[in-house]
């Protein structure tokens, strides 16, 4: 079983609020992403790393910020919350040695 | 570019019937392919993957065939179980990059 967490599990807060979505892997992984799911189920790549002090957006664009200061953690930041950006937020890693990226249990924003 | 699709759900069946759940990708070159699954209030797991063409994953009682002649690598179950009911999503490896498809919503009732 694949150790990475996500906190919080679900988050309400309103509008124009700060947030930070923790996650954190204990795998050594070099590789980490977060995805956004639609209510729809849809899964949108929105930024990864590669490694330390390495960050790139992904498929989806997002006003959210990412930062990689130390390979287990990789934040997530959305300066000022809106009822847009409620979501589920995933985070993922993969190791050198990893076949596959390996998902937190998510985090579910609510923003009202 | 590279992307992946999945029938439509929500499938419902009953128990003990048999489940096809049908993914097509479009892609450069051979690229790894998944299944994932997502139970309610959960992240995504590896269900299963395949590396290369005719390669076969399997796992839990689920296989999939990556077919390359007919980019396809649809889910099979031959008997689907309540506890079976879940999101699947079909994905492609993109240079350590998922792509997912849209997700396929499976009810098993007893």
């Amino acid at each position: 079983e694949a150790d990475i967490y996500q906190t919080p599990r679900y988050l309400v807060i309103g509008t124009g609020k700060k947030i930070t979505l923790e996650c954190s892997q204990t795998m050594g992984h070099d590789k980490m992403y977060w995805y956004q799911q639609d209510p729809g189920m849809e899964l949108h790549l929105i930024h990864y790393s590669y490694g330390v002090n390495s960050t790139e957006k992904g498929d989806l664009s997002s006003e959210s910020t990412v930062s990689r200061i130390r390979t287990e953690h990789f934040p997530l930041t959305l300066e000022s919350a809106r009822p847009s950006h409620t979501s589920q937020y995933l985070c993922a890693s993969l190791g050198v040695r990893a076949d596959t990226q390996y998902f937190g249990p998510g985090t579910r924003l609510t923003v009202l | 570019g590279n992307s992946v699709t999945q029938m439509e759900g929500p499938v419902t069946l009953s128990e003990e019937a048999f489940l096809t759940i049908n993914c097509t990708y479009t892609a450069t070159g051979y690229p790894s392919l998944f299944w994932y699954v997502q139970y309610p209030g959960e992240g995504l797991q590896l269900l299963l993957k395949a590396t290369k063409a005719d390669d076969k994953g399997s796992n839990k009682g689920f296989e999939a065939t990556y077919r390359k002649e007919t980019t396809s690598f649809h889910l099979e179950k031959g008997s689907v179980q309540v506890s079976d009911s879940a999101v699947y999503f079909c994905a492609l490896d993109q240079g350590g990059k998922l792509i997912f498809g849209q997700g396929t919503e499976l009810s098993v009732k007893p």
